[in-house]
């Protein structure tokens, strides 16, 4: 199994420009989430999913959009891309909303917003 | 402030040393997680810990979490140069979606 894939591995950007950071899942996992990973902050929860149609906020939304059309997939988007928002993405996934359940992540999106 | 405050933030030491690392809060967690990152790659569950003062051994590496579910330590005994990597904890509070990580131990062994 692939388990969760991301794309791109590496992005840059201008401010200002707009990306979708893409990531899907293969092991119908109705759960999936976004965290960003910065020095000395760990991983900070962006966006989580809990079945396709279904997105709620995490602890740092702001400037970015998901939406969960299908149980695979869970795009990132970022409307209008910020120096603040340099920092390396994780997807991440698992069978439901339990605290016990393991997380599952990708290898990670490394973006720079110049 | 971070929710979990791990401790401490770095450790280099030599391989066969004993070591331990801590996570903290004033909260109390249904459970705690940890996870094993290594450089471009994403997390990895070590263990969850579920019961308060449960330990649990994972080969070399053991874990406790605290009486009152609100701490949780990692111990690795007789550390090897693949330990190497940052050590993260994890935990959920207010619903079962919202998983809080802390900032992680980045732990060096040397041969």
């Amino acid at each position: 199994n692939a388990g969760v894939t991301q794309t791109p591995k590496f992005q840059v950007l201008k401010t200002g420009q707009s990306m979708t950071l893409q990531c899907a899942q293969d092991m119908n996992h109705e759960y999936m989430s976004w965290y960003r990973q910065d020095p000395g902050m760990g991983l900070r929860l962006i966006h989580y999913s809990v079945g396709a149609g279904i997105t709620d906020q995490g602890e740092v939304p702001n400037g970015y959009n998901v939406s969960r059309s299908t149980t695979e997939d869970f795009p990132l988007r970022l409307l209008s891309a910020a120096p603040s928002q340099t920092s390396v993405y994780f997807c991440a996934s698992k069978v439901r909303d339990s605290t016990n359940e393991k997380l599952f992540f990708g290898s990670g999106t490394q973006l720079s917003v110049l | 402030t971070q929710l979990l405050e791990q401790s401490p933030q770095f450790l280099s030491i030599q391989e066969g040393e004993n070591l331990t690392v801590y996570c903290n809060s004033s909260s109390v967690f249904s459970s705690l997680q940890w996870y094993r990152q290594e450089p471009g790659e994403g997390p990895v569950l070590l263990v969850t810990v579920v019961t308060g003062g449960e330990v649990k051994k994972l080969k070399r590496l053991t874990f406790q979490f605290g009486d009152a579910r609100k701490d949780s330590s990692l111990h690795i005994t007789a550390a090897q140069p693949g330990d190497t990597g940052l050590y993260l904890c994890a935990g959920s509070l207010y619903n079962n979606n919202d998983m809080r990580f802390g900032a992680g131990t980045r732990l060096t062994v040397k041969p």
